[in-house]
């Protein structure tokens, strides 16, 4: 079955730590990556997202993803986390051909100390 | 410029009881997708409509869900005879054109909590 993988459940950093969210699926076709961000109290919001081209994907925030194809990876990556970046962040899959069903890994809640 | 709209946010129901679960799409968004977040869980696909008509439905379990998504007005997650398994928070999203690559807008979500 299609699945995706968070490898950590819960990180802790300090303000101006550097971050990266490890996020790995299964299956070789065609992919479609996704970072959703979620806020305490509010919705999930893109983050960024890649389908093609430059695997260095950049989103807002300051945040970026690097697509590997060969290690099916699709890590989040943030050089210097700031407090208000404590959320849960979820990595979600589209397989291409599909109509668009995310698959959505199990999240990492982020706790940033001030 | 409205994004996705769910309500209630919060619903409480006894067990037995009917939930009903709504959701408005984006302004030009003529496609919704269903999710459901149980605890320490990510979220699960439910089910993709369009307008009047229902795509994909293989998340949805098969007895007591039901989905619609009519010509006016919100689209509708029905749960009928509700059990404790079924408190979770729902989330509604919707895309432009249900295309793999497309970005999917998420609501607030509605937290369901079964007595």
């Amino acid at each position: 079955a299609q699945s995706v993988s968070q490898h950590n459940h819960h990180v802790i950093l300090s303000e101006a730590a550097s971050l990266e969210l490890g996020c790995n699926y299964s299956y070789g076709g065609t992919v479609n990556l996704f970072w959703y961000v979620q806020y305490p109290g509010q919705h999930l919001q893109l983050l960024l997202k890649y389908f093609s081209g430059d695997p260095l994907v950049k989103g807002i925030k300051g945040f970026e993803a690097e697509f590997i194809k060969s290690k099916f990876s699709f890590n989040l990556r943030k050089p210097s986390v700031q407090w208000s970046d404590t959320a849960e962040y979820f990595c979600a899959v589209t397989y291409g051909g599909s109509q668009g069903n995310l698959i959505f890994g199990k999240g990492t809640k982020l706790s940033v100390k001030p | 410029n409205a994004g996705v709209m769910q309500n209630p946010r919060h619903l409480v129901r006894r067990r037995g009881q009917e939930a009903r679960l709504r959701c408005s799409p984006m302004k030009g968004h003529s496609h919704v997708y269903w999710y459901r977040q149980l605890p320490e869980e990510g979220l699960k696909f439910m089910v993709y409509l369009q307008k009047e008509n229902i795509i994909d439905e293989s998340g949805m379990p098969k007895e007591r869900f039901s989905a619609e998504f009519p010509k006016e007005g919100p689209s509708i997650l029905r749960i009928q005879q509700v059990v404790r398994g079924d408190s979770a928070a729902y989330f509604c999203a919707s895309s432009v054109a249900g295309q793999d690559t497309d970005t999917q807008y998420f609501g607030p979500g509605t937290r369901l909590t079964v007595l």
